[in-house]
């Protein structure tokens, strides 16, 4: 079975740019969330999405950061302007439909650098 | 979610057994206790979960107190593949997400 695919797996970009975020989830998972991890932290949950709704997105820095989630299956995370502290390896993780046990399966991630 | 506290680091030998505990001392009734981990440059994998009752499965064991106020994972036979760092993360039955601390970092040594 094909894990969750993400994409690019390095960027680097000055800041103020925009960049882009790509994942496609493990295919039938219904939920999928979007993770930013600092060097050193744990991942920080920006976004969750049931199908192609927003359930959790209480900790995405609205003012600059956006996700989409069309027809239900892959999703797209855009930073527009970068700043430095945007810095992080971005998260991508799908499950099946809720619950509380169900297993998070992360993608490899994508690491951002801002200049 | 309630809060978790782990030590931020371990150190142990191959092929011996490791035991990384947990303390969750806010622990609601509903909580499961999630254990992921982290290999260097990949994201977080499942470990094991429980609830009340000891679990095993093929990576770990999952031993809980009775209280259920600290649990301890144990990896029988660790091995180099094992460094990385775990996540004990409490998750109430029907949250779907799972909230992260720093965890431990686990160093093997050979």
């Amino acid at each position: 079975e094909a894990g969750v695919a993400q994409s690019p797996r390095y960027k680097i970009i000055e800041k103020r740019q925009s960049v882009a975020f790509w994942c496609n989830p493990i295919s039938g998972h219904a939920t999928l969330y979007w993770y930013q991890q600092i060097l050193g932290q744990g991942p920080k949950l920006l976004i969750q999405f049931q199908n192609n709704g927003v359930v959790d997105d209480s900790q995405l820095p609205k003012d600059r950061f956006s996700a989409e989630r069309l027809k239900g299956v892959d999703s797209t995370l855009k930073i527009q302007p970068a700043k430095l502290e945007d810095s992080a390896v971005y998260l991508c993780a799908s499950s099946l439909q809720g619950y509380g046990t169900g297993e998070l399966f992360f993608g490899e991630g994508s690491r951002l650098t801002v200049l | 979610d309630a809060k978790t506290t782990q030590p931020n680091s371990m150190e142990s030998n191959e092929e011996e057994p490791v035991h990384l505990p947990c303390n969750h001392s806010t622990i609601s009734g509903t909580d499961y206790i999630h254990w992921y981990r982290q290999l260097p440059s990949q994201g977080p994998e499942y470990v094991i979960h429980g609830l009340t009752s000891n679990v095993n499965n093929r990576m770990a064991s999952l031993a809980i107190a009775e209280d259920r106020k600290s649990s301890t994972l144990i990896l029988h036979r660790a091995t180099l593949r094992d460094a990385a760092v775990y996540y004990c993360i409490l998750r109430e039955r029907g949250a779907d997400g799972l909230t992260f601390g720093k965890g431990t970092h686990l160093i093997i040594q050979p």
